[in-house]
């Protein structure tokens, strides 16, 4: 069985500083993992994937995701954050299992800007 | 603008009340799915539909229904049976899993329908 585990359930962190989201999960096959923004009351919105390739991929608001396969992790940063990055952060993985393909995703973290 | 709607965003029922809450998406996406969210936990997923008239449970799909007449719609019904409907449902879709790229791997969101029974 696959999960994901998202240790921080919020994180503080003043404008300007840099942030470090964790997420671990746990597959014994190849994954494609995903980290996705949800602001409130709103849907998800794709941040940024791993699929295949270079372990470092970045999205186009200057955060960045690096796949770690021997540690199983994929913990997304971000040098300098904005308070427009307050949201709810979730990492998710994708397989397929029985032709089912659906993702898991973790349970989430509150990113908190402060001025 | 393609995308994905649900309506409406915000629905209030009494308890022992069936209710349907819309998703259509205009991407020509094989494959939809419904998700629920409950504050700390995550999403998790209820039903899944990978093509037209064929749909599986996922997850947490006691009290819960769905149908996939068109590839476009994918209506979920809480029904009486669901024992704390009150939540955050989301639909996705994603494109058809192609073995040999890598299509259909990720998911696209609509904007949730918030459920409160009382």
């Amino acid at each position: 069985a696959q999960s994901v585990t998202q240790l921080d359930s919020q994180v503080p962190v003043f404008e300007e500083a840099p942030v470090e989201l964790r997420c671990n999960y746990s597959s014994s096959v190849s994954v494609y993992l995903f980290w996705y923004v949800q602001y409130p009351n709103q849907g998800l919105q794709l941040l940024l994937k791993y699929l295949s390739g270079s372990t470092l991929v970045e999205s186009i608001n200057g955060f960045e995701a690096e796949f770690n396969k021997s540690q199983t992790s994929f913990h997304l940063r971000k040098p300098s954050v904005h308070i427009s990055d307050t949201a709810e952060y979730f990492c998710a993985v994708s397989l397929s299992i029985m032709g089912r393909r659906a993702l898991t995703f973790g349970s989430g973290t509150r990113l908190q800007v402060q001025p | 603008d393609g995308g994905i709607t649900q309506s409406p965003k915000y629905l209030f029922r009494k308890e022992g009340q069936n209710v349907t809450l819309s998703c259509e998406q205009n991407l020509n996406h094989d494959a939809m799915y419904w998700y629920r969210q409950d504050p700390g936990q995550g999403l998790r997923l209820i039903y899944y539909s990978q093509i037209v008239n064929d749909f599986q449970k996922g997850d947490i799909a006691e009290g819960y229904s769905v149908s996939r007449e068109k590839k476009e719609s994918f209506p979920l019904t809480v029904t009486s049976a669901q024992k704390n409907p009150t939540a955050f449902y989301l639909c996705a879709s994603s494109p058809k899993d192609r073995g040999y790229s890598r299509e259909g791997r990720e998911q696209y969101f609509g904007p949730g329908t918030r459920l409160t029974v009382t």
